[in-house]
């Protein structure tokens, strides 16, 4: 599968414990984006990156979040003390865009569990 | 702001029957809009965009700016159309998606 790669596909953690998740772009794809998915909702943007520069943060990344795309290729999002509100499926998504008009590819996502 | 409005959360039509998904935007200025899909235990995947102007697997939609919609349709509903459909919005210059909350699709035999 050549595709938007996410690992892991699930995380069961408890309250307060730190994760990482990552995710690996398609091959060349300059943008990478973060979004989160809960339960009978469509999925909410989180954050961007073009290339290795994070260009958009959005507010419901508290201070516990962070994401980072140290090469311009994979990408780490970490939250910091878990709440169960964190409990969703953090999708990623790819995109190869200079014009602003191309289609972005999504993962699998990862399904976190905060018990 | 903007914002995606699905007001149904839950469609079933009959096999051959027409179909549309509904799709009410909000944003002040010209938006792009898309239609996704999810099929049972597959990634959410691009159907199509309003400046594509295309129909893909029999479906089209059509921005209509003055009604602010984006409705999705199908004159004649196949079994493996069931999925979940989000529409989305991408600000003019933008780079995020706006979703809204999805609509489950159910073609029944």
């Amino acid at each position: 599968d050549t595709g938007v790669s996410q690992d892991p596909r699930h995380k069961i953690t408890k309250r307060g414990q730190n994760v990482t998740f990552r995710c690996d772009p398609i091959s060349e794809h300059n943008r990478l984006y973060w979004y989160r998915q809960t339960l009978g909702q469509g999925p909410e943007f989180l954050t961007y990156f073009q290339n290795e520069a994070q260009l958009e943060k959005s507010r419901l990344l508290s201070d516990r979040f962070s994401a980072e795309r140290p090469k311009g290729s994979f990408s780490t999002l970490e939250i910091q003390r878990t709440e169960q509100g964190d409990s969703a499926m953090y999708l990623c998504a790819s995109s190869f865009d200079l014009t602003g008009n191309t289609e972005a590819f999504f993962g699998q996502g990862t399904r976190l569990t905060v018990v | 702001a903007q914002r995606v409005t699905q007001p149904e959360k839950l469609l079933s039509v009959f096999k051959g029957a027409p179909v549309e998904l509904k799709c009410n935007y909000s944003y002040s200025g010209s938006p792009e809009l898309f239609w996704y899909v999810q099929y049972s235990r597959q990634r959410l995947q691009l159907l199509l965009r309003h400046i594509s102007r295309e129909s893909i697997k029999g479906f089209t939609a059509d921005l209509n700016k003055g009604e602010t919609s984006f409705h999705l349709k199908k004159p004649f509903a196949q079994e493996e159309d069931s999925a979940m459909y989000y529409c989305a919005l991408r600000a003019a210059s933008g780079s995020r998606l706006t979703f809204g909350e999805g609509t489950q699709l159910t073609v029944n035999p």
